[in-house]
């Protein structure tokens, strides 16, 4: 069965530091998201891509965080620099269509001290 | 800013009981989704049912939706202690959206054996 990856699955950092995470997501699927979830809550949209493109950043922490979808596949979410109130989970999911079912990734755990 | 707002945040029961939690939310949508998660992981999806539907059945899932009270249940009927874990509802908005989801802060279900 189909499975979107992501890695690493744990990452502990300093703050000040640079770190980034990897997703490929399900072969064929267009859409890809990028969500932060704090211990306790729902996960929070951070950007969007359809195929290549951002569709939606708005929650995106420009100053700080980036992410790109270079040939509209695999994406990567990087902080620079990361700060201590970044430590959540990050999780990855895809969509084969707009506005259905994602199917979502094991998540990279953050910790900054 | 979270939509959903899942009731109770918690819930505990014995193996063999049904457990109902309640989804509302603020604004039309064009469907609603419920997800699982089990602890450190990603999420799950579990049953989409769109504005125009009142009731979906998945397996021993039974998924309700009220548009006019804007909000939700999910009914896992016979629960197991498999099914420990927290239960999120999304909403896909109709106004503005670009086929994101709004998750709300999950339901922590515990089925004890």
């Amino acid at each position: 069965e189909a499975e979107v990856a992501q890695s690493p699955r744990y990452k502990i950092t300093e703050k000040s530091q640079a770190v980034a995470f990897w997703c490929d997501p399900i072969s064929g699927h267009a859409t890809l998201y990028w969500y932060r979830q704090i211990l306790g809550q729902g996960p929070e949209l951070l950007v969007q891509f359809q195929d290549e493109s951002v569709v939606d950043d708005s929650q995106l922490p420009k100053d700080r965080f980036s992410a790109e979808r270079l040939k509209g596949v695999d994406s990567t979410l990087k902080i620079q620099p990361a700060e201590l109130g970044d430590s959540a989970m990050y999780l990855c999911a895809s969509s084969s269509s707009f506005a259905g079912m994602q199917f979502f990734g094991p998540g990279t755990r953050l910790t900054v001290l | 800013s979270q939509q959903g707002e899942e009731d109770p945040q918690a819930l505990s029961i014995q193996e063999g009981e049904n457990a109902t939690m309640n989804c509302s939310y603020k604004t039309s949508i064009n469907n609603l989704q419920w997800y699982r998660q089990n602890s450190g992981r990603g999420l799950v999806h579990l049953i989409l049912i769109r504005s125009n539907e009142r009731e979906k059945h998945s397996g021993r899932l039974r998924v309700t939706l009220d548009t006019s009270k804007k909000s939700s249940s999910l009914l896992i009927t016979a629960s197991r202690a498999a099914d420990t874990a927290s239960y999120f509802c999304a909403t896909d908005g109709v106004a503005g959206s670009q086929g994101n989801l709004i998750f709300g802060k999950g339901t922590k279900l515990s089925v004890k054996p």
